[in-house]
């Protein structure tokens, strides 16, 4: 069964600091991948998404994520970070492109807070 | 556009009731995908429909069905409601089946099981 791991339950940066946040999957080939946040009492946004091709893929909100086959990640990342920012942050891996449906498994979530 | 709505926003129950929640996806999308969000953790895939037939299944017991009207819209029933039933529950919509559409979730139904 697939699964994704993220391993920061908790982060804590300074504004304007880098930000990354780790997520790696287990699965039998490359899946569809994504990362989503999810503000206090709101749903989920979808930030960025891996089909195939180029590994930096490009988001919302200044975000990007690398894909890494060889160590089965997809981590995200920002340059600068906002106070705005701090949020609860999703990993999760979609069906095989040559499966069907649409079911997201997801990590457990790492909450990012930014100090001012 | 209107994004994915759902109702109610909060609900409390009791044990053993029977609680039905509802959501309006994104015009134009033909699925619906239902979640359910324990404190803490993850979504957890509960159902996907897709044109107005089940498509998938998470591992949730009977007492939890579903069902997608000619509208795209959907409910999420649970009977027999448990305390652990408590949880945010969301709805998620795309545009077709599969293909890895990206889905877009609605804000969410905070279940309280008392």
């Amino acid at each position: 069964a697939q699964s994704v791991t993220q391993p920061d339950i908790h982060i804590t940066v300074s504004e304007g600091a880098s930000l990354e946040l780790r997520c790696n999957y287990s699965y039998g080939a490359t899946p569809y991948l994504f990362w989503y946040v999810q503000s206090p009492g709101q749903g989920l946004q979808l930030l960025l998404k891996y089909f195939s091709g180029d590994t930096l893929v490009q988001g919302i909100k200044g975000f990007e994520a690398e894909f890494k086959r060889s160590q089965s990640s997809f981590n995200l990342r920002k340059p600068s970070v906002h106070w705005s920012d701090a949020a609860e942050y999703f990993c999760a891996v979609g069906p095989l492109p040559t499966g069907g449906g649409n079911k997201l498994t997801f990590g457990t979530g790492t909450q990012l807070k930014v100090e001012l | 556009d209107a994004g994915v709505t759902q109702s109610p926003t909060h609900l409390i129950k009791t044990r053993g009731q029977h609680v039905t929640l509802r959501c309006s996806p994104i015009s134009g999308h033909k699925s619906v995908s239902w979640y359910q969000q324990v404190l803490g953790q993850g979504p957890q895939f509960i159902f996907q429909y897709y044109e107005k037939e089940e498509r998938g299944r998470g591992n949730f017991p009977d007492r939890f069905s579903a069902r997608q009207f000619p509208n795209y819209s959907s409910e999420l029933n649970v009977n027999a409601l448990l305390l652990g039933d408590s949880a945010l529950y969301l709805c998620a919509s795309s545009l077709e089946f599969g293909g890895g559409g990206p889905q877009y979730f609605g804000p969410g139904t905070r279940l309280t099981v008392l």
